[in-house]
Formats: structure tokens, C-alpha cells, sequence
């Protein structure tokens, strides 16, 4: 079937606006899982779910960031009020369970904040 | 807590020289699993390997192989013959049982031709 997917691949926002960022999971996955990364560094965490429960929400920057997502589909990761320090991809991937499994990354969203 | 080490930030080879790649972990749980990805220019993270702590066979395949050590939590990763298209950045991850993935910082391999 299909790998995961994310939409937009591009974003592009002013200062202080909200955006919204989709992931499609791999059909089956229980597990997905949110990062950041920032030019030519490497994966930060953000957060992940095991079905739709996030029991680890550690990794999110600050109260501007927020994630959910529906049964164990569609999640989407929202930043409010976007800073010019957000600009980074922000990458989905899935595994068929949490932890014991590769993790199949989608293309990720690149988002320009001006 | 879980910790990975990349040590090497960047490697330049010659195209057909072998290169290891080093991947240090830190963990206090005996069960835990090992994954190399890829990132190539293009971006998107491609899965290499997984390994669980209990495995400690080394694996080829084909011009990749993986050397586990547990009595020096490493997992390094050679790549024999290496061509132009290995140039990527290569990330090793660790995972504990029921707990998040954590990345190494990355090691951006340049096979020159």
C-alpha cells in the first residue's frame, strides 16, 4: 500500500499566524511519531501516539505546539502563533507498533515562517 | 536514559573505499532495538536495519553490514565498495521497549567519485 504521506510539502506563513500540518500513516500502523529538523541538523522529537493517546508530549517545544489525532489515522501537528525559529520540516512517521518497529518517515513538511 | 552517539559529524571517501560508520548507545534497559535510516539528498528518511539487544549476530547485505557489540554499546555500520549514491546523511536510533525512538546527531557520508 501507500507509505505515509503529509500535506502541504511546502509552507510558507507570516509571523504569528497558525498553521496546520497533516500526516496519512501507513494503513495498520498503530504507532506515530512527530519530529523536527532544522536545516542540516538532525531529528528532534516531538511527540507520538499509540493509537489516538500521546503519552509522551515531552518533546514539544511550548504551548504553541499541539498535536492529535483520529483513531489510528489522520494526525495533525498545529502551531499557533508561529516564530521564525519554527521553520524546520516537521516529519511524520509510523510503525506497525510503538518502539519494537522501524519507523516509516513520510516526505516531511518544510515551513517557512517570514 | 536513552542516548545515542554519532561521533563522526561528516566523512569524505573516495568512491570504492570501504567506510564505517560509528553509533555509541546508552541505555539501562535489557531489552531494547537498534535501526541505521538514511536520509539522502533528497530527504526523505529511508530504513537500513533493525536489531534487537538480544541478537547480537553481525549482518551483510549486499555492500552494508552491521557490527553489534554490546560490551561496547555500539552498532557500527560499514559500507564496502562505496559508490556516489551513498552519500547521504546516516542516522543510528535506539529504542527501548514501549518507549520513544531517540536519533543520533547524524553522520553525513560524501562519496566522491
Amino acid at each position: 500500500g501507500a507509505g505515509v504521506s503529509q500535506s502541504p510539502s511546502n509552507k510558507v506563513t507570516e509571523k504569528g499566524k497558525d498553521v496546520e500540518l497533516r500526516c496519512d500513516p501507513i494503513s495498520g500502523h498503530t504507532a506515530l511519531y512527530w519530529y523536527r529538523q532544522r536545516l542540516g541538523q538532525g531529528l528532534e522529537f516531538l511527540i507520538y501516539f499509540q493509537g489516538n493517546s500521546a503519552p509522551d508530549k515531552s518533546g514539544l517545544p511550548s504551548d504553541r505546539f499541539s498535536a492529535e489525532r483520529t483513531g489510528e489515522s489522520v494526525s495533525t501537528l498545529t502551531i499557533q502563533r508561529t516564530q521564525q525559529e519554527d521553520s524546520a520540516v516537521y516529519l511524520c512517521a509510523s510503525s506497525w507498533r510503538l518502539s519494537t518497529y522501524e519507523q516509516y518517515f513520510g516526505p516531511g513538511t518544510r515551513l517557512t515562517v517570514t | 536514559a536513552q542516548k545515542v552517539t554519532q561521533a563522526q559529524t561528516e566523512i569524505s571517501v573516495v568512491e570504492k573505499e570501504d567506510v564505517t560508520l560509528d553509533c555509541v548507545y546508552e541505555t539501562r534497559d535489557t531489552t531494547y532495538y537498534l535501526f541505521w535510516y538514511k536520509q539522502p539528498p533528497s530527504g526523505e528518511l529511508v530504513f537500513l536495519i533493525r536489531r534487537n539487544s538480544f541478537d547480537e549476530q553481525n549482518e551483510i547485505s549486499g555492500r552494508y553490514s552491521w557490527n553489534f557489540q554490546k560490551s561496547t554499546s555500539s552498532f557500527n555500520f560499514t559500507i564496502t565498495a562505496s559508490q556516489v549514491v551513498d552519500s547521504a546523511v546516516y542516522f543510528c536510533a535506539l529504542s527501548e521497549y514501549g518507549q520513544n525512538f531517540v536519533f543520533g546527531p547524524g553522520t553525513r557520508l560524501s562519496v566522491l567519485p
